[in-house]
């Protein structure tokens, strides 16, 4: 069974700044997908970033970017140039070949961006 | 930019009482999910569905819950008869392929049952 967990239930950034949430999984599965997903106060489930797991590069999206570490099986986000609208919580992700779109889920991190 | 769309976005039942949560997933998907996340845990996946049938389901998709698309728009996760443990923000997900293509999650329904 595959586990994902998010060390950090809550984090804070100065707008403008950087910050970095953290997530570990653990697998023994070879073919497999991470995301981070964002969920912002009016619910819905955002996709952030995603990264295939035999891609070396690691996955940028705009302000937002991974430090993928497979043999740590490590994956975090970090987002740079904070803003408000940044402010949610934030999910880590997991998936593999098999399992199609059926996603585990790390706890959360309620990242609170301050003005 | 297309969304997927769930009704209602509270519900409150009774406990025994039979409730059917609504979505209504991106038009040119395939593929359709239902989640769940109780208050406080981690999001859970429930079961997936494509082609009319359900494809996968989790340990928590017992004969209590059961899904179905009634026509060639709505998604819906009805169970039978809830107890106060379902209480919980369900949420509907679509994408248009099994894996690579992303997810696409609505805005939840959040079941609460005294």
């Amino acid at each position: 069974a595959q586990t994902v967990t998010q060390s950090q239930p809550e984090m804070s950034v100065q707008e403008a700044e950087t910050v970095t949430l953290s997530c570990t999984y653990d697998t023994s599965e070879s073919n497999y997908y991470l995301f981070w997903y964002k969920q912002p106060p009016s619910r819905q489930m955002i996709l952030v970033i995603r990264q295939e797991a035999y891609k070396q590069q690691n996955a940028t999206e705009n302000r937002f970017s991974v430090n993928f570490q497979k043999a740590a099986k490590s994956f975090s986000l970090k987002i740079s140039d904070s803003q408000l609208g940044d402010t949610a919580m934030y999910f880590c992700a997991f998936t593999h070949n098999n399992a199609g779109n059926m996603l585990t889920f790390g706890g959360g991190t309620r990242l609170m961006v301050k003005p | 930019e297309p969304e997927v769309t769930q009704t209602p976005s509270h519900q409150v039942t009774q406990m025994g009482q039979e409730v059917i949560l609504r979505c209504v997933p991106i038009s040119n998907h395939l593929y359709f999910y239902w989640y769940r996340q109780i208050l406080g845990q981690k999001v859970e996946f429930l079961v997936s569905f494509y082609n009319n049938e359900i494809s996968e389901k989790s340990e928590i998709f017992d004969d209590q819950f059961s899904v179905e698309r009634p026509d060639g728009s709505n998604f819906t996760l009805k169970i039978r008869s809830t107890k106060l443990e379902d209480s919980a923000m369900y949420f509907c997900a679509s994408s248009l392929d099994r894996l690579s293509s992303p997810l696409h999650f609505g805005n939840g329904t959040r079941l609460t049952v005294t």
